[in-house]
This record gives structure tokens, sequence and C-alpha cells, in this order.
């Protein structure tokens, strides 16, 4: 079941914020969240875990709703290194056991 | 580490042709996973492999594809015969279990 990301794209000034939301209908033991820039391969961020664990990236954050099964990645004082597109991936086991379901991915620009 | 390696990185064919694409997946990792990327589909999860074992393969979208992992430095994907609608870049990506290391990836075009 594939998650749901929203918006599908947001164009920002350098230093606004952004929020990128990702929703399952299904149960989710963990979300991961990858950038990827054109014509490169996706980038690891940031991995929320069932029970609140987070490991990721020092200046961007994520929230995980277990009830709600929902994520949502903050980018704060946005730089123009931040432009690419951000896809969810979603686990419903722990540890890699389902391999990565991905949204659609948001497109993020980022304008001097 | 030379990160996970994909080879190759473009391929043109004809409809009809064999095609197989190339992983080498980061040493020590135990999860081996193949991605196809397209506009239309975004990124879809083929198939997937712990410690050279198939696990899932119900992303495979015809007889056409098999994937192979004969040892755990290499695996194939391949697609036989190809057609037009297999064109997109395939990415190979190797984890330990949590964050999940990604190839550059293979665009592929079936003409």
């Amino acid at each position: 079941q594939q998650p749901v990301q929203s918006p599908q794209a947001v164009i920002l000034r350098e230093g606004e914020d952004a929020v990128i939301n990702c929703s399952s209908s299904k149960a989710l033991y963990s979300v991961h969240w990858y950038r990827q820039k054109h014509g490169e391969a996706p980038v690891f961020l940031m991995i929320l875990l069932k029970g609140g664990e987070q490991k990721g990236h020092e200046k961007i954050s994520a929230s995980f709703n277990e009830k709600k099964q929902q994520s949502s990645l903050y980018l704060t004082a946005s730089q123009l290194s931040y432009s690419g597109t951000y896809f969810c991936g979603t686990e419903m086991r722990r540890g890699g056991a389902d391999g990565l379901t991905f949204g659609k991915g948001t497109h993020l620009i980022i304008q001097p | 580490d030379a990160g996970v390696i994909q080879s190759p990185r473009h391929e043109v064919t004809e409809m009809g042709q064999e095609v197989t694409l190339r992983c080498k997946p980061i040493s020590g990792h135990d999860y081996l996973f193949w991605y196809r990327q397209t506009m239309m589909r975004g990124l879809e999860l083929l198939i997937y492999f712990n410690n050279n074992v198939p696990i899932d393969d119900s992303g495979m979208p015809e007889d056409r594809f098999s994937a192979k992992m004969p040892n755990a430095s290499f695996s194939t994907l391949k697609i036989q015969p190809s057609e037009p609608r297999d064109s997109a870049v395939y990415f190979c990506a190797s984890s330990t279990g949590t964050e999940a290391f990604f190839g550059q990836g293979t665009r592929l075009t079936v003409v």
C-alpha cells in the first residue's frame, strides 16, 4: 500500500520553512525519508521507528504519529541545497523485512 | 567503501532483446533491493533479497523479469524479452536493515 505524500510540490524562498506530510492506511513499523536530486540516486535523511526512536540528519527533523500512521518532515530555514524531491518510505515490519514502499514524492524548489 | 555500484549506467536496446542489469552491494549489507522509477509510478520495489535469498518478488511486473543473487557481492536483474514500457531508471539498494544506500541507477531505454 503506497503512502500518500502532500503537498505534491512546494516553492519556497531561501530561509523559509516547509513541512512535508506522509500518511499510510496501514499500521507502520517505521517511516524513512529520502531526498533525490535530479539525475541522482535517493539519499537517506531520516528514519523514525515505532516507539519514538529517531535517527537522521542534523538540520532536518521529523515526527511520527503512530496512532494516525502519519509522519511529517520539517525543513527549517531552508537552503538552496534542500531543493529536490522528497520521498517517504514505509515499513510494516522491522528491520527492512518488507522493503520500503515509497510515496510519489514531494518536489521542493528553493529560490534565492 | 565505494557504495552500491550499478552497471551499466545507461542502456539502450531494441524491443525483444534481453537486458541484464548488474549490482554490487556494499560489503556487509545483508539486504539487497531492486527498485524501478518512472514518472507515472514513482519508485516501485521489484524484489528484495536477504542473505542472497529472494524474500519477496511480488513487485516483479511479469515473468519477463527475473533476478538472481548468486553471492553476497553480486546481483542481476534480467528482462527477457524487453518492451518499450520497461523504459525506466532501475535502482539497486543495499542495507543492514535500517537506512538503504542506493546505487546511481541504470537508465534503460527500450526502443
